[in-house]
């Protein structure tokens, strides 16, 4: 059984060039979360899917920031002419049912923006 | 609101020793609490959760946490700590969204 994966592990991008991660969750899971997660800290929600409806995006941080689940299975997170504030590791949960539980966890992507 | 502070963002314990990381959380409903452990380049991983049932929960690798109503906490323990302890741990709490703290560093010392 395949945990959550996630794609690239690590990206390098410079300043003003859009990126894109990936978000593989375990199949049949019907949640979906990305999170921000900025050294030394603990991750910060972004936003949330349910199958392929966006139900929350109040996480993320501005309007270059972009999510997707189109057939309720892969995600994808965008994030358009980066800054350096982008910089953080970006980690995606899935979990089984569509109320909040038990959430598991890809290895997330670390960006770096130069 | 939902939010979890917890204290000390870098713990060190001897091989052998108890391990306390401490995590306060607040919650104006009865919350949901999860302790998550990070090991270098991984994924957030499940140690356990309280939800509403036994105060005292025991979860993965011998850790266990102890649900405190009237301290607003939820401490996570364990007796005797192995070097393969070594990682950062999570709290958090359940609200509309989950809600992480800051983390927390264990050094093992052997």
């Amino acid at each position: 059984g395949a945990g959550v994966s996630q794609s690239p592990r690590y990206k390098v991008a410079k300043r003003g060039q859009d990126v894109a991660l990936r978000c593989d969750p375990i199949s049949g899971h019907v949640s979906l979360f990305w999170y921000q997660q900025a050294l030394g800290q603990g991750p910060e929600f972004l936003t949330y899917f349910q199958n392929e409806a966006q139900l929350d995006k109040s996480g993320l941080p501005s309007d270059r920031f972009f999510a997707e689940r189109p057939e309720g299975s892969v995600s994808t997170l965008k994030i358009q002419r980066t800054q350096q504030e982008d910089s953080a590791v970006y980690l995606c949960a899935s979990s089984l049912g569509a109320g909040l539980d038990e959430q598991y966890f890809g290895p997330g992507t670390r960006l770096t923006v130069t | 609101a939902q939010s979890v502070t917890q204290l000390g963002s870098h713990v060190s314990v001897s091989e052998g020793a108890l391990v306390l990381l401490r995590c306060n959380y607040s919650s104006s409903v009865p919350p949901y609490l999860f302790w998550y452990v990070q090991y270098p380049n991984q994924g957030l991983q499940l140690l356990l959760k309280y939800t509403s049932a036994a105060t005292l929960v025991k979860g993965i690798n011998g850790f266990e946490a102890e649900f405190k109503k009237s301290e607003t906490s939820f401490h996570l323990t364990k007796p005797s700590a192995h070097m393969s302890d070594a990682a950062e741990y999570f709290c958090a709490v359940l609200g509309n969204q989950f809600y992480f703290g800051t983390g927390t560093s264990l050094t093992v010392i052997p």
